[in-house]
């Protein structure tokens, strides 16, 4: 079984602050964890993605998150907020044999507000 | 980038009509899948293929069908729409690796 909490359903940061959007997932095995961003009226967005490598991952537009077995965690970071990253981000967690099948766990989403 | 196609994009329509939400993608990916989301809220998968002729419901109780009849073609059928079936629907594909989920543009129905 696998499943995925994000703490915080909305963040509030200032334009050029540090953002922190936290996730923890719970998983009997290895998992494939990811971050996607949707912005209004569109689609998901992969930001960022881990798969057993480095723990530390760099994605697009500046994000990155670092994944912690000890804690279970998978905190999206961005060490400056950019008005356009106002937008949804959800954390997804799979399992699964390497080219299996396997169904993703998405949270529930952190809504990200940028102050000017 | 990923190709993925859904169409239409934003479709009103009444209540008791039938519909098709369609879905698209030229990666030849097997795994697909549906996607419930109301406004600001999760996703709640409805439905997922493995392949062609494979079709599964999800955690989501949903009132529509799919087939999968090409890998690239996933469409999305409700027989009588309500008004509660008012949502955003999202398609997405995979493939066999890396794990990553590719998302359409989503279509958003209102049924008055």
């Amino acid at each position: 079984a696998q499943s995925v909490t994000q703490l915080d359903s909305h963040v509030s940061v200032s334009e050029g602050t540090p953002v922190l959007l936290r996730c923890n997932y719970s998983s009997s095995y290895s998992p494939s964890l990811f971050w996607y961003v949707q912005h209004p009226n569109k689609g998901l967005q992969l930001l960022l993605k881990y798969t057993s490598a480095a723990t530390l991952v760099k994605g697009i537009n500046g994000f990155e998150a670092e994944f912690k077995k000890s804690e279970t965690s998978f905190h999206l970071t961005k060490p400056s907020a950019h008005m356009s990253d106002a937008a949804e981000y959800f954390c997804v967690v799979s399992v699964g044999p390497s080219g299996g099948s396997y169904i993703p766990t998405f949270g529930r989403g952190t809504s990200l507000i940028v102050h000017p | 980038e990923a190709d993925i196609y859904q169409t239409p994009r934003y479709l009103v329509i009444g209540t008791g009509k039938k519909i098709t939400l369609e879905c698209s993608q030229t990666m030849g990916h097997d795994k697909m899948y549906w996607y419930q989301q109301d406004p600001g809220m999760e996703l709640h998968l409805i439905h997922y293929s493995y392949g062609v002729n494979s079709t599964e419901k999800g955690d989501l109780s949903s009132e529509s069908t799919v087939s999968r009849i090409r890998t690239e073609h996933f469409p999305l059928t409700l027989e009588s729409a309500r008004p509660s079936h008012t949502s955003q629907y999202l398609c997405a594909s995979r493939g066999p690796q890396p794990d990553t989920q590719y998302f359409g543009p989503g279509t958003r129905l209102t049924v008055l």
